[in-house]
């Protein structure tokens, strides 16, 4: 397995401003992804993280609202921009850890508020 | 589009009851089905299926995949009040793709 850990656990923000989520793993892996899960709904994954190059985004998700970055195997951030109450969600972000099974482990998640 | 359905949605239940909770998916690809348990935010992985018809047991909790049907179940038996979470089944793409379908949950509550 691996251990994750996310910065902020918990954060409540202005609408129109931004916010930066961190995403650290315990060792190097090469697929990070990040999740979106919205009150009451399940996990919707906004985009892969690249290490070296841009991120692939999910459709609904753009760059401008969502930027990501990944400047190594262990660690990637994902920006909130420009927030409204519907960015009130729980942001996770989720590693693969490969081997036989390639399973896919989660961050502690951090939750969002938007007034 | 890729689906996942779970069901139920909720379950309230005694402790010491046994559940069982159903996924069913219609998925362009399938490489694996993944079950996790979500107590307060973060999904923690319980198992992974592949192969059909072959259990997979950790404790109280066991899963088993029917591809044939399409679907999964996830049985707890003799629960007990920590088991009190959302149980998410989740769909793994083919080979080179790792993006997770995951269903809506099943919300288990168990109460002494």
């Amino acid at each position: 397995s691996a251990v994750i850990s996310q910065k902020p656990s918990r954060d409540i923000c202005q609408r129109g401003t931004s916010l930066t989520i961190q995403c650290q793993v315990d060792s190097q892996v090469t697929m990070m992804f990040w999740y979106r899960q919205q009150p009451g709904q399940s996990l919707t994954l906004i985009a892969t993280a690249n290490q070296g190059s841009e991120a692939t985004y999910e459709s609904g998700f753009v760059i401008d609202k969502f930027p990501i970055s990944r400047p190594n195997l262990t660690f990637s951030t994902l920006t909130v921009s420009n927030m409204s109450p519907e960015d009130s969600s729980i942001y996770l972000c989720s590693v693969v850890v490969q081997g036989i099974y390639n399973e896919q482990f989660f961050g502690p998640g951090t939750r969002l508020t938007v007034l | 589009e890729d689906k996942v359905v779970q069901s139920p949605l909720s379950l309230v239940v005694h402790e010491g009851d046994t559940v069982t909770l159903n996924c069913s998916y219609e998925v362009t690809n399938f490489r694996s089905l993944l079950w996790y348990k979500q107590e307060k935010k973060a999904p923690t992985f319980l198992f992974m299926l592949t192969s059909s018809g072959i259990e997979k047991k950790s404790g109280r909790l066991s899963s088993i995949l029917d591809k044939k049907e399409l679907s999964s179940i996830l049985n707890i038996t003799a629960t007990q009040t920590g088991d009190s979470a959302i149980y998410l089944c989740a769909v793994a793409p083919g080979a080179g793709s790792y993006q997770l379908t995951f269903g809506k949950g099943t919300k288990l509550s168990v109460i002494p």
